[in-house]
């Protein structure tokens, strides 16, 4: 069964501190893998995406990598900040031909204290 | 100022009244999407559109139903046949159903049925 997990659901950091948050997939056949971000009561936002070729993927203080053999990814948060406390997705694809679904992780809900 | 919008923001309606939320986009995406989000659950599909006057069902579409008349607009239909209506619905878009085109979410509907 396709699933993708994430942990941990909630995490608590003080502000200006790192963190990383994990996502295992049993998603087969893979495509690509994305990292949203999700304010409370809002759509999420595209952080990164990332093929099958790809380790490692920067957009600003967010740092996605991916490990294709062992079908886990991690999103590392640098010197957080109060704006980063949202609900972060890790989203799998299939390929197109068996589907090309999303399926999509039940989220790592952050708060950043000041 | 380019995007997806949704209306409303919050709906309130009576057990056994159908409902219909809106989604609009002028992003010129040929695809487009109706996702579910659910306390403690990640996204899940129920329609989606990859061309005006097409589309298909995705993994709970009971109880829902979509039209694709116009390539700006998928609204979306919760009848009264849907058992657990209240939750938070999410429009998305992207280029294509394919590949690894990014999918821009909108900014949500929250619906209450009582």
């Amino acid at each position: 069964k396709n699933q993708v997990e994430q942990s941990p659901q909630s995490l608590i950091i003080l502000e200006g501190k790192n963190c990383t948050l994990q996502c295992n997939y049993t998603v087969s056949p893979f495509s690509n893998l994305r990292w949203y971000k999700q304010d409370t009561g809002r759509g999420p936002v595209s952080l990164t995406i990332m093929t099958f070729s790809e380790n490692t993927k920067s957009n600003g203080r967010y740092t996605a990598t991916l490990d294709a053999d062992t079908k886990q990814s991690s999103l590392h948060i640098t010197a957080s900040q109060l704006s980063d406390s949202a609900s972060y997705i890790c989203v799998v694809r299939t390929l197109y031909n068996q589907g090309g679904k999303l399926i999509f992780g039940q989220g790592t809900e952050l708060s950043v204290k000041p | 100022d380019g995007g997806i919008t949704q209306s409303p923001k919050y709906l309130f309606r009576k057990e056994g009244q159908n409902v219909t939320l809106s989604c609009e986009q002028n992003l010129n995406h040929d695809a487009m999407y109706w996702y579910r989000q659910d306390p403690g659950q990640g996204l899940r599909l129920i329609y989606y559109s990859q061309i005006v006057n097409d589309f298909q069902k995705g993994d709970i579409a009971e109880g829902y139903s979509v039209s694709r008349e116009k390539k700006e607009s998928f609204p979306l239909t919760v009848t009264s046949a849907q058992k657990n209506p209240t939750a938070f619905y999410l429009c998305a878009s992207s280029n294509s159903a394919t590949g690894v085109y990014e999918q821009y979410f909108g900014p949500g509907t929250r619906l209450t049925v009582t």
